[in-house]
């Protein structure tokens, strides 16, 4: 079975904070990781991409990967009220059949308050 | 295209109906993949085609939902005789190789609500 799990929250976090999303996932043969930002009513953007082990930043933006604990994170320093969103962690499992596909977490809500 | 496209952006059916979805991918991307998402909800998976091969079908819910996918472009989601339950919106989305490199777009979406 391949899961990817995220706490659901909702996170809230003032403006200026850091925000911390976590996300595990269940198979060790998985490569690639996604996190999506998704605005109500509005479909997910991809905003961060990470394939090796450690940290991978982009603006305000830091993934964490670590595969021996099957446990990647995003990081959003000094959050923005535009950051408040809900984010989706989506894993890929490189091999077969299911070579492509993306198993999504169900979400963190993010809530940004000034 | 510049993005993901989806017809219609909004559909009310009645229940029983059939109805058509339909996507268009960027241009060149050569996997596409259908999901939905019910009011506060994760994304589910439905189908997903990739190149000439045989789509990956494990997700779709019943035999009441099929979908094709012709000239490795354009795709079209059909659900013959819809239910309650079908209400949701439906997302395409396209990946450039097919391997999962690189993620997928997602299109805006078909909000589905069966009356």
């Amino acid at each position: 079975q391949k899961e990817v799990e995220q706490n659901s929250g909702p996170l809230s976090v003032p403006e200026g904070a850091i925000a911390s999303l976590n996300c595990t996932y269940s198979d060790r043969g998985s490569q690639s990781f996604f996190w999506y930002r998704q605005y109500s009513g509005k479909s997910p953007e991809l905003i961060m991409s990470i394939y090796s082990n450690g940290d991978k930043e982009d603006g305000r933006f830091t993934a964490q990967l670590n595969k021996a604990s099957q446990y990647v994170s995003l990081l959003i320093r000094d959050s923005q009220p535009s950051d408040s969103a809900t984010y989706l962690c989506a894993v890929n499992l490189d091999r077969g059949s299911t070579l492509g596909r993306l198993y999504f977490g169900r979400g963190t809500q993010l809530t940004v308050w000034p | 295209g510049a993005g993901v496209s989806q017809s219609p952006s909004n559909k009310v059916t009645e229940k029983g109906k059939d109805v058509e979805l339909r996507c268009d991918p960027i241009s060149g991307h050569t996997a596409l993949y259908w999901y939905r998402q019910s009011l506060g909800q994760g994304l589910e998976f439905l189908i997903y085609f990739q190149g000439n091969s045989a789509p990956d079908k494990s997700g779709l819910p019943s035999d009441r939902f099929s979908a094709e996918r012709t000239g490795g472009s354009v795709s079209t989601l059909t659900i013959q005789r819809t239910q309650q339950e079908d209400s949701a919106v439906y997302l395409c989305a396209s990946s450039a190789t097919g391997t999962g490199y690189g993620g997928y777009t997602f299109g805006s979406g078909t909000r589905l609500t069966v009356v």
